[in-house]
């Protein structure tokens, strides 16, 4: 298993709907997660941070961490063209992997007008 | 002030040509990394810095010479470099290493095209 697992999409949602982003990982990360949006050509972007169980918002931006189920997704709200990114997950190594911040493959966004 | 300051934006080299990537914060960080991505990927660790010191090298081919001049600056030297070495570097900074609540902040990153 990989340590951030991430569903690389691309998905595709109509503008104002609920864009759901998801990542799973292992044992061998830390449990606190962070969201990068990264619009083609640019460098990854921090958006949120989370680390704790439950639910983080901003704006229209919410992070859910389930650490029982080692689950973390992100959930954009009334979502807009401008949100078209790729959207990736990260979270640092443990063990042999500490001192590295590890991502998921990232899920491309794509939200019509 | 979550700003790294990465230069240049842009660079052209031959399979010949020595060169240079920089990166800058001042954001009292003292974790500095090197990130290589390729289109469609997520980014690829190469280097850490734990203050001012190279603790991690991910297996980087020796024509990529990190170089840790202050707490505040980072290099990237490059001689030789292949064609499929082109990619966008990034360069990132935190606060320390481990860091489980710790941000990494991004630079915008070197568009490196090796011909």
């Amino acid at each position: 298993q990989k340590e951030v697992e991430q569903n690389s999409g691309p998905l595709s949602v109509p503008e104002g709907a609920i864009a759901s982003l998801n990542c799973t990982y292992s044992d061998r990360v830390s449990q606190s997660f962070f969201w990068y949006r990264q619009y083609s050509g640019k460098s990854p972007e921090l958006i949120m941070s989370i680390y704790s169980n439950g639910d983080k918002e901003d704006g229209r931006f919410t992070a859910q961490l389930n650490k029982a189920s080692q689950y973390v997704s992100l959930l954009i709200r009334d979502s807009q063209p401008s949100d078209s990114a790729t959207y990736l997950c990260a979270g640092w190594g443990l063990y042999n992997q500490g001192g590295k911040l590890i991502f998921g493959q990232g899920t491309e966004l794509s939200v019509k007008p | 002030d979550t700003e790294v300051t990465q230069t240049p934006k842009h660079l052209v080299m031959g399979m010949t040509n020595k060169k240079s990537l920089k990166c800058e914060q001042h954001m009292g960080h003292r974790a500095m990394y090197w990130y290589k991505q390729k289109a469609k990927k997520p980014p690829e660790l190469m280097f850490v810095y734990s203050y001012e010191k190279l603790s991690i090298n991910e297996s980087v081919p020796s024509r990529f010479s990190p170089e840790c001049p202050n707490s505040s600056l980072l290099n990237l030297h490059l001689h030789a470099l292949q064609p499929e070495d082109s990619a966008l570097y990034l360069c990132a900074s935190s606060q320390a290493i481990p860091a489980a609540n710790t941000e990494a902040f991004f630079g915008q990153g070197t568009r490196l095209t090796v011909v």
